[in-house]
C-alpha cells in the first residue's frame, strides 16, 4: 500500500512565524502535491512537483514555497505565517509509471496561526 | 479553465437505499477521473479511477461512470451503509488535478 505521511496532525504557530509542513512518501512516487482545503473553497492546489528540485506553482502559491531535495519528501513552507493561512493542509502524490497517475493523499495536517 | 461542480452537496438517505452522487465537468479533454472519500478531520481515500478511455469502474458496492462526452460522472453506491457516511470528492485530471467541492452523505440508521 502507498503511504503518505506528514509531519503533524496538529499544529498552532504564532502570526510572523516560519513554518515547515514535511510530506514523505514511500512508493518512489515522481510528483507530489500541496493542497489547502477549507469549508466552501474545497481544495486548492498550491504548489506540485514532478521531480526533484522542481517546482510548478498551483493556483494559490502566494505566501508559501516548497522544496524537494529528495524524491521522497517534499516540504511546504510559509515564510511568515498569517492567520488567513489556518487551514488543512494536505499533501499527495502519484507515479507516472502505469499511465494512471493516480493520487494518493497524506492524512493532513490541521494548521491554526493565531 | 475547467470547473468541477458536484450535486448536492449534502445528501440525506436511510440505510440500505441504493443512491447516486454525481460529478459534472466542463471541459471533457480529461485524462482521468478519480473519486475520493473523506472522513471528518481526515485525508482523502481514493476509492475509484476512471481512465479517459474507460466507462466504469467497479469496487465492491461501487460504480462509477464516465461520460466524457457530456462531462458527467456518477458514483453509485448500492445497499447503503452508516458507515457510508463521508464526504465524496471527485476529481478530474487536465494537468493537474481539479476538484469538485464534495457531496456529504449522510446514511441513517
Amino acid at each position: 500500500d502507498v503511504k503518505v505521511t506528514q509531519s503533524s496532525r496538529y499544529l498552532v504557530k504564532r502570526t510572523g512565524e516560519k513554518v515547515f509542513l514535511e510530506c514523505v512518501q514511500d512508493m518512489d512516487h515522481e510528483n507530489m502535491f500541496w493542497y489547502r482545503q477549507d469549508p466552501g473553497l474545497g481544495l486548492r492546489l498550491i504548489y506540485f512537483s514532478y521531480d526533484v528540485k522542481m517546482k510548478e506553482k498551483g493556483d494559490i502559491p502566494e505566501g508559501y514555497s516548497v522544496s524537494r531535495e529528495k524524491k521522497e519528501r517534499f516540504s511546504l513552507i510559509l515564510e511568515s505565517a498569517s492567520t488567513n493561512q489556518t487551514s488543512m493542509y494536505l499533501c499527495a502524490s502519484s507515479s507516472t509509471s502505469g499511465g494512471t497517475y493516480e493520487q494518493y493523499f497524506g492524512p493532513g495536517t490541521r494548521l491554526t496561526v493565531t | 479553465k475547467q470547473e468541477v461542480t458536484q450535486i448536492p452537496a449534502a445528501l440525506s438517505v436511510p440505510e440500505g437505499e441504493n443512491l447516486v452522487l454525481n460529478c459534472s465537468f466542463t471541459d471533457s479533454a480529461i485524462y482521468n477521473l478519480q473519486w475520493f472519500r473523506q472522513d471528518p478531520g481526515k485525508g482523502l481515500t481514493s476509492l475509484l479511477l476512471i481512465q479517459s478511455s474507460q466507462r466504469e469502474q467497479t469496487s465492491g458496492r461501487l460504480n462509477a461512470s464516465l461520460d466524457k462526452s457530456s462531462g458527467r460522472s456518477t458514483l453509485y453506491i448500492a445497499a447503503s451503509q452508516p458507515g457510508d457516511s463521508a464526504t465524496y470528492l471527485c476529481a478530474v485530471r487536465n494537468t493537474p488535478l481539479v476538484f469538485g467541492k464534495g457531496t456529504r452523505l449522510s446514511v441513517i440508521a
